[in-house]
């Protein structure tokens, strides 16, 4: 049981380049989302979706696109890699439609941005 | 703006205490609370979760839920040295959204 996976673990790009964060989860859960967390501002949600194409924006959503054409893909997408984007990337998914809004955490993803 | 609220420590207890953690919240709509742990370079993880005001026992961890204060907490008895690490409680967010909000973390040293 995989459960929650993220690939790359580790990612180094220039500025201005396009990069994809991958998230894939193996409960069907209906539920994901994508947070970034960095020193002193803990974790920061991105964006969120209720379930296949249903996604929307949370906490800070510039400079990053997502989309959800299967319920257990959830991609990340940085369109131009700004220096401010070098963080850790986590993916998460919870069954909030099955009663419960517990999150459960993929491995994260430590991208960098020279 | 819906905040959840720990005290970024570090707290540093030694091998065998009581460790208490602790956290605020300021939306009165939330109903259900999360207690995840992070260790250095790693994911967080779910410790506990409650849902009702009381006490919540699993373990040698007890999570506490006051809702009237708008308070949750967190105890780990006889604490490890492996229980060091950042804790991070959250909140479910109002508005029926699914989202969680987090606090920044409580940083935990338990030394031997």
């Amino acid at each position: 049981d995989a459960g929650i996976t993220q690939s790359p673990r580790y990612k180094i790009t220039e500025t201005g380049r396009q990069v994809t964060l991958m998230c894939h989860q193996t409960w069907s859960h209906s539920y994901m989302f994508w947070y970034r967390q960095d020193l002193g501002h803990g974790l920061r949600l991105i964006y969120y979706s209720a379930a296949a194409d249903i996604t929307d924006k949370g906490e800070v959503p510039d400079g990053y696109v997502v989309s959800r054409s299967k319920t257990e893909n959830f991609p990340l997408t940085l369109e131009s890699a700004t220096r401010s984007q070098t963080s850790v990337y986590f993916c998460a998914s919870s069954a909030r439609d099955r009663g419960t809004d517990t999150q459960y955490f993929g491995p994260g993803t430590r991208l960098t941005v020279l | 703006q819906k905040e959840v609220e720990q005290n970024s420590g570090p707290l540093s207890v030694p091998e065998g205490a009581i460790a208490s953690l602790n956290c605020t919240y300021s939306d009165r709509g939330s109903q259900s609370f999360f207690w995840y742990r992070q260790y250095s370079g790693k994911s967080p993880e779910l410790i506990m979760s409650i849902y009702s005001n009381g006490d919540k026992e699993d373990g040698r961890f007890t999570a506490q839920l006051n809702k009237a204060s708008q308070y949750v907490s967190l105890l780990i008895r006889d604490s490890q040295p492996s229980d060091s690490a950042t804790y991070l409680c959250a909140g479910q967010g109002s508005g029926n959204t699914g989202k969680l909000i987090f606090g920044q973390g409580t940083t935990l040293q338990v030394k031997p």
